[in-house]
């Protein structure tokens, strides 16, 4: 099956730098990449999402791009903010059934 | 906005009690998951469903079961509870290829 890994586990940046996470996928018939922000002691939210056909995609302050041939999507957040400090999943999926989570990065923003 | 509503927040059982996780979805779609999180392992996908009546197993079903007998509603069920059970459970639901909506989570405490 599928097999997503995700880096770093950790992440502390000052506000207003740039943050970026990496996931990387095993499966190349992958073709949907959600990204999904978790807050303390709440439910996964997507954030933005990414299709196959598509190497770049951005909404505000946040971008994600899609690298098909070395099989890895990253997370890209500009000018950071103290409220974007939470837990952020990468995820895989094929058929849409079956979606492939990464561990998890906790992501620190130092006012 | 989807809503999907897990109506247990925290629960605290007894080893061996019959537990019962309840989740309804308002946007009429055919797939939902009941996910297992748990710290520094992710997201784990337990049971899904694509159709009333329908499941499948995910990655760990053991110990679980679910039901679907109407569209909106999706039940996890743990037989009988046991200590390495304590969790964080989501459950979700999406249509189609497209993208996966999570519930507030149940925080469920076996004792």
């Amino acid at each position: 099956g599928e097999n997503v890994e995700q880096h770093p586990s950790t992440l502390s940046v000052q506000e207003g730098d740039s943050a970026v996470i990496k996931c990387t996928y095993s499966d190349s018939a992958s073709n949907y990449f959600p990204w999904y922000k978790q807050e303390l002691g709440k439910g996964p939210q997507l954030i933005i999402d990414i299709r196959s056909n598509v190497g770049e995609k951005k909404d505000q302050r946040i971008a994600v791009t899609l690298n098909k041939t070395a099989k890895h999507f990253s997370l890209h957040i500009t000018e950071t903010q103290p409220e974007d400090s939470a837990v952020y999943f990468c995820a895989a999926s094929i058929t849409g059934n079956q979606f492939y989570f990464g561990t998890g990065t906790s992501l620190t923003v130092i006012p | 906005d989807v809503k999907v509503t897990q109506s247990s927040r925290y629960l605290v059982k007894r080893t061996g009690e019959k537990v019962f996780l309840e989740c309804v979805q308002d946007m009429d779609h055919e797939n939902m998951f009941w996910y297992r999180q748990d710290p520094g392992l992710g997201l784990r996908l337990i049971y899904f469903s694509y159709d009333v009546k329908m499941k499948e197993k995910g990655d760990i079903p053991e110990g679980y079961s679910v039901s679907r007998e109407k569209k909106e509603r999706f039940s996890l069920i743990l037989e009988s509870a046991s200590t390495n059970q304590t969790s964080m459970y989501l459950c979700a639901s999406g249509q189609g290829r497209n993208t996966i909506y999570f519930g507030e989570g149940s925080w469920l405490t076996v004792v």
